[in-house]
């Protein structure tokens, strides 16, 4: 079966400073891989994809994240944090096989950036 | 483009009556998702449908809940009767095939 697993509830960073939000899958095959964000009262927002290539992975409003085969692992990454940045961050993998469709979700990390 | 419309966003009801919630997809995308957010429970998958057939209903709750697509860019869920535990965020996602999805802002359903 597929599982998601962010392990921080929440991660707090200083502004200015690297961060970091931890994921790791389980999946049958190759996986497909996704990171989200959601601002309070809003949607979910793509943030970027890993489907295969460059284990390094860029994407919307300079994050960043790291494929991990060996350690079935997808780590969001930002150089400097802005406290705009400070939203619910989600990790999210589906299977690679044609028929798949869905997608499953961590249950979400809270990055805190602090001014 | 709009990105994914939903309507209302905010929906307060009384235990019984029936809840109707409206979701338009971007233009072009061809699936259509519907969750539900909870605390308890996160992200949940109620529904999927693909070139408006649905395809995956085995997250519906029960009978009370039911989705359809009249036509290629719109889709209501329906409960009947809501019950108080029906008290979630309701967002719809849609994509292009098996792309990346794009959320709605969500609808927050308040069942008194």
């Amino acid at each position: 079966a597929q599982s998601v697993a962010q392990p921080e509830d929440q991660v707090n960073v200083a502004e200015g400073n690297p961060l970091t939000v931890k994921c790791t899958y389980s999946v049958s095959g190759n996986p497909y891989l996704f990171w989200y964000v959601q601002y309070p009262n809003r949607g979910l927002q793509f943030l970027l994809k890993y489907i295969t290539g460059d284990n390094l992975v860029k994407g919307s409003y300079g994050f960043e994240a790291e494929f991990n085969k060996s350690q079935t692992s997808f780590h969001l990454k930002k150089p400097s944090a802005l406290v705009s940045d400070s939203a619910l961050y989600f990790c999210a993998v589906r299977d690679a096989t044609p028929s798949s469709y869905k997608l499953i979700f961590g249950s979400g990390t809270r990055l805190l950036v602090r001014p | 483009d709009a990105g994914v419309i939903q309507s209302p966003r905010h929906e307060v009801t009384e235990m019984g009556q029936e809840v109707t919630l409206r979701c338009k997809l971007i233009s072009g995308h061809n699936s259509l998702f519907w969750y539900r957010q909870t605390m308890m429970r996160g992200l949940e998958l109620l529904i999927y449908f693909n070139n408006n057939v649905p395809i995956d209903d085995s997250g519906m709750p029960e009978d009370r809940f039911s989705a359809k697509m009249p036509n290629a860019s719109f889709s209501t869920l329906k409960i009947q009767p809501s019950e108080p535990r029906d008290s979630a965020v309701y967002f719809c996602a849609s994509s292009l095939g098996r792309g990346e999805q794009f959320f709605g802002p969500g609808t927050r359903l308040t069942v008194l």
